[in-house]
């Protein structure tokens, strides 16, 4: 069964650092382009970066460049997010998802992981 | 990036047919034929319902359809059914590798 699990999500106090996990399971990961995109507590979908098969292919969203790192671990299966620099309009639920290439749509979605900053 | 304007709500009957529309410009509705649309349950991850525009995947009830017409895309449930009370979110690529989505419609099956 094809899939993704997310975690790392908590409490941080704003200026701080988190790193999100997304763990596949049941396709080549390493296949797919791979993007994370948040939900702010009662909001919208915004998409915030995404990582082709290759590592260097990498995009932000302009509310998060410089600030957040994508990255993925092919033998491991696994994507990454660290975020630094933490604002309070950083709190949202952090989903990952996969397309195959940078055209095709967000066709698998994980169960997402909340990440709240707050004092 | 800019978001996608969609109406705040929808709703309809069972049966009847609810279309939500989403507005964009010429560079990204109306600029590629890389739409999709989302289903969101409360406290539940989006689904894919439809891609490029007016593709659906696999499994997805044929209820569901899409359409473009300009910078203006739209989805259409014929025969809304009780399940289908969700929130959707269109999605466009923008170019130079940027996706921007939808402000997000809340469907109400009356």
């Amino acid at each position: 069964q094809e899939q993704l699990v997310e975690s790392g999500g908590g409490l941080v106090k704003p200026g701080g650092s988190q790193r999100l996990s997304c763990a596949a399971s049941g396709f080549t990961f390493s296949d797919y382009y791979m993007r994370w995109i948040r939900q702010a507590p009662g909001k919208g979908l915004e998409w915030i970066s995404y990582i082709g098969s290759s590592s260097w292919n990498t995009k932000y969203a302009d509310s998060v460049k410089g600030r957040f790192t994508i990255s993925r671990d092919d033998a491991k299966n696994s994507l990454y997010l660290q975020m630094n620099s933490l604002r309070v309009e950083d709190t949202a639920v952090y989903y990952c998802a996969r397309s195959y290439t940078i055209y095709d749509p967000f066709e698998i979605w994980g169960l997402g992981t909340m990440v709240t900053v707050s004092s | 990036q800019s978001v996608l304007s969609q109406p705040p709500s929808a709703s309809g009957s069972p049966g009847q047919s609810v279309s939500i529309s989403c507005t964009g410009t010429s560079s990204d509705v109306g600029g590629y034929n890389y739409v999709s649309w989302y289903q969101q349950h409360p406290g539940k991850a989006p689904k894919l319902i439809i891609y490029e525009v007016n593709k659906r995947p696999s499994g997805v009830p044929d209820r569901f359809s899409g359409s473009k017409s300009s910078n203006r895309a739209s989805l259409t449930v014929s025969g809304i059914q009780a399940e289908d009370e969700a929130d959707y979110y269109c999605c466009s690529y923008a170019g130079s590798n940027n996706y921007v989505f939808g402000s997000g419609t809340k469907v109400t099956v009356l």
